[in-house]
Order: C-alpha cells, then sequence, then structure tokens
C-alpha cells in the first residue's frame, strides 16, 4: 500500500538547520510530485510548495523562499525538507503529501513537529 | 494568492445528523483546462489530513458516500448525512487551481 513516511520530531535552538525526511513507498517515486505543508500548533494547514520529483525542480511559495530547500534522494524514494537558520516561527508540524493525478495531495505523511526554542 | 473563505469556523451536530460547510474563493477556481481544483480535506486530533473530496465532487477512494461536495466558480460546499463519531474533526477546502495552493481556514465539526 502507499505510505509516506516522515522522520521523527525536531528539537532545535534558533539558527540551527535541521533536515526532514519523507520515505515513499507502495508506487514509482518519479511518477508523482511532492508537496509540503506546514501547520503551526493550534493553526490551519499553510502550503509551502512543492518538487518535481522527475527533475528535482522545486516550487517555493513567497513565504518559503528564503530558508527552506526542497531536495530528493530518487534512489531511495525519499524527499527532504531542509530549514535554515531556524526562528521560533519554524515550530511546527511539516507534513510531506504525494501529489496525485487528480492534482491534489492524496496521501500525506505522518508529520514530524519541529520545536525551535532557546 | 486566492483567498479561501470557510464557514462555518466551527459546527456543532447531533449524530446522525446533517451537517454542511461552505468555502468560498476571491476568485473563479476554474483553470484554463476546464477543471475546478478544489478539494476538502478531514483531519482528525493527532492526525495527517486525510483526502475526502478531490475536484468538488469526486469521493476519494474508500470514503464514505455520505460525504457529498458541490458547487462551482467561486462557491462551493461540502455536506455530511448521518454524521458518525469517527466524521468529527477539522474540515479543511483547498484550492489548487492557482499558484499557491491556498486552503480555508478550517471547520471544527464537533458534538452538539
Amino acid at each position: 500500500q502507499i505510505q509516506l513516511v516522515q522522520s521523527g520530531p525536531e528539537l532545535k535552538k534558533p539558527g540551527e538547520s535541521l533536515k526532514i525526511s519523507c520515505k515513499a513507498s507502495g508506487y514509482t517515486f518519479t511518477d508523482y510530485a511532492m508537496q509540503w505543508v506546514k501547520q503551526a500548533p493550534g493553526k490551519g494547514l499553510q502550503y509551502m510548495g512543492w518538487i518535481n520529483t522527475q527533475t528535482g525542480k522545486p516550487t517555493y511559495a513567497d513565504d518559503f523562499k528564503e530558508r527552506f530547500v526542497f531536495s530528493l534522494e530518487t534512489s531511495a524514494s525519499t524527499a527532504y525538507l531542509q530549514i535554515n537558520n531556524l526562528k521560533n516561527e519554524d515550530t511546527a508540524t511539516y507534513f510531506c503529501a504525494r501529489i496525485g493525478l487528480r492534482r491534489v495531495g492524496d496521501y500525506w505523511g505522518q508529520g514530524v513537529m519541529v520545536t525551535v526554542s532557546s | 494568492d486566492v483567498v479561501m473563505t470557510q464557514t462555518p469556523v466551527s459546527l456543532p451536530v447531533s449524530l446522525g445528523g446533517q451537517a454542511s460547510i461552505s468555502c468560498r474563493s476571491s476568485q473563479s477556481l476554474v483553470h484554463s483546462n476546464g477543471n475546478t481544483y478544489l478539494h476538502w480535506y478531514l483531519q482528525k486530533p493527532g492526525q495527517s489530513p486525510q483526502l475526502l473530496i478531490y475536484r468538488v465532487s469526486n469521493r476519494f477512494s474508500g470514503v464514505p458516500d455520505r460525504f457529498s461536495g458541490s458547487g462551482s466558480g467561486t462557491d462551493f460546499t461540502l455536506k455530511i448525512s448521518r454524521v458518525e463519531p469517527e466524521d468529527l474533526g477539522d474540515y479543511y477546502c483547498l484550492q489548487s487551481t492557482h499558484f499557491p495552493d491556498t486552503f480555508g481556514a478550517g471547520t471544527k465539526l464537533e458534538l452538539k
């Protein structure tokens, strides 16, 4: 069955960096793009952007153009989200989701809770 | 960016009853290819969002027919009939016609 399994929770200090993984299984990784979504504590969902898994080309929403990097390890069917120079407002759960043929995130990872605190 | 206005914020329901959630967009969601990319999700506490309805009215795999979506242009509705306990949680609409994708602020479906 289709699964997206994300890495574990992170506790970081402001200014540090982190890299979250999203490992896909149950389908051909390069047949579907991957998107990332942020959810701050107690808040709604915020779209961060997506990455073309065939070309590796990322596309970022405006709020995520500066310190955020989407990347791939295609041989491992894994997508990554890197956040540099962490800020308190990056405290959130980050989800990866496969973008299905219907142009919508159809399968989602379980989410990674990131806490940024000094 | 397209603004998605979702109402109500909170929706108390009785088990077995019906619920209706509205989502309005700040511009038409009809894509140049003729498709309308308006979707609905349910997020249960502590879980990731699960896709219920895609492209206005199509139920995703395994979604019961108690869930139905309708609408066009800028005005969309999700209806839930015969509400069951597992239907409780936060509902979000999402548009993916225009980049960036944008979500509604959410509707909490809770017991009356």
